[in-house]
């Protein structure tokens, strides 16, 4: 069972480089998160999407972009990657709350990226 | 105000013995959910255990229960006879009313002892 998968898992950039964070889910979740997680500071949502062709913003969302154009993957953009991006991010993804209202959000490994 | 607090940056608990991870929430919404995850060194989330806020009764799973007390807004999250394995960060996170997202506290470390 792949779950929820995030590529790639480690990456070095240089200030002012862009990237992008790709998730993919084979569990038909409507649901899909970007979060980042510093120390002390738990998880913070970035963006999220409730839905294909969906998308809105959480709590940390300046400086990051993000599409879903399949059911199955959310992308996570980095336009102008500062120093204070450095962070671990992780995807996450769950069904509908309205009809599985204790289901949990299954989360990938996690991507650790690191900007210079 | 946060919506989620865990007061204990860290914890060290002797092997074999329960262990009490406090969590308490704000939300003015009557339907919410109340939710905690394990990340060990390893770094991946695991989903533990739900408590709804109109569940009767405490959840449990396994080794793990839940203290709901509604009045007090505490969700504390509790361990039996704990292994070495149990060692990681306990992350508690709430969903109120019919928001999509879920809010994290900032974690307590635990570490268990020999």
């Amino acid at each position: 069972n792949a779950g929820v998968t995030q590529t790639p898992k480690f990456r070095v950039l240089k200030t002012g480089q862009s990237m992008t964070l790709l998730c993919a889910q084979d569990m038909n979740h409507e649901y899909m998160y970007w979060y980042r997680q510093d120390p002390g500071m738990g998880l913070r949502l970035i963006h999220y999407s409730v839905g294909e062709g969906t998308t809105a913003k959480g709590e940390v969302p300046d400086g990051y972009n993000v599409s879903r154009l399949k059911k199955q993957n959310f992308l996570l953009g980095l336009e102008s990657a500062a120093p204070s991006q450095t962070s671990v991010y992780f995807c996450a993804s769950s069904y509908r709350f309205g009809k599985n209202s204790n289901q949990p959000q299954h989360f990938g490994d996690g991507t650790r990226l690191s900007i210079l | 105000a946060q919506k989620i607090t865990q007061t204990q940056p860290g914890m060290f608990v002797q092997e074999k013995e329960a262990v009490t991870l406090d969590c308490t929430y704000d939300t003015s919404d009557p339907s919410y959910g109340l939710f905690w995850y394990k990340q060990p060194s390893s770094g991946e989330m695991i989903f533990l255990i739900y408590q709804g806020s109109y569940d009767q009764q405490n959840a449990t799973e396994g080794r793990y229960s839940l203290n709901f007390q509604k009045a007090r807004k505490s969700a504390n999250l509790v361990i039996s006879a704990s292994q070495l394995g149990d060692s990681a960060m306990y992350f508690c996170a709430m969903r109120d009313g019919g928001n999509e997202k879920l809010t994290f506290g900032t974690g307590t470390r635990l570490t268990i002892i020999p």
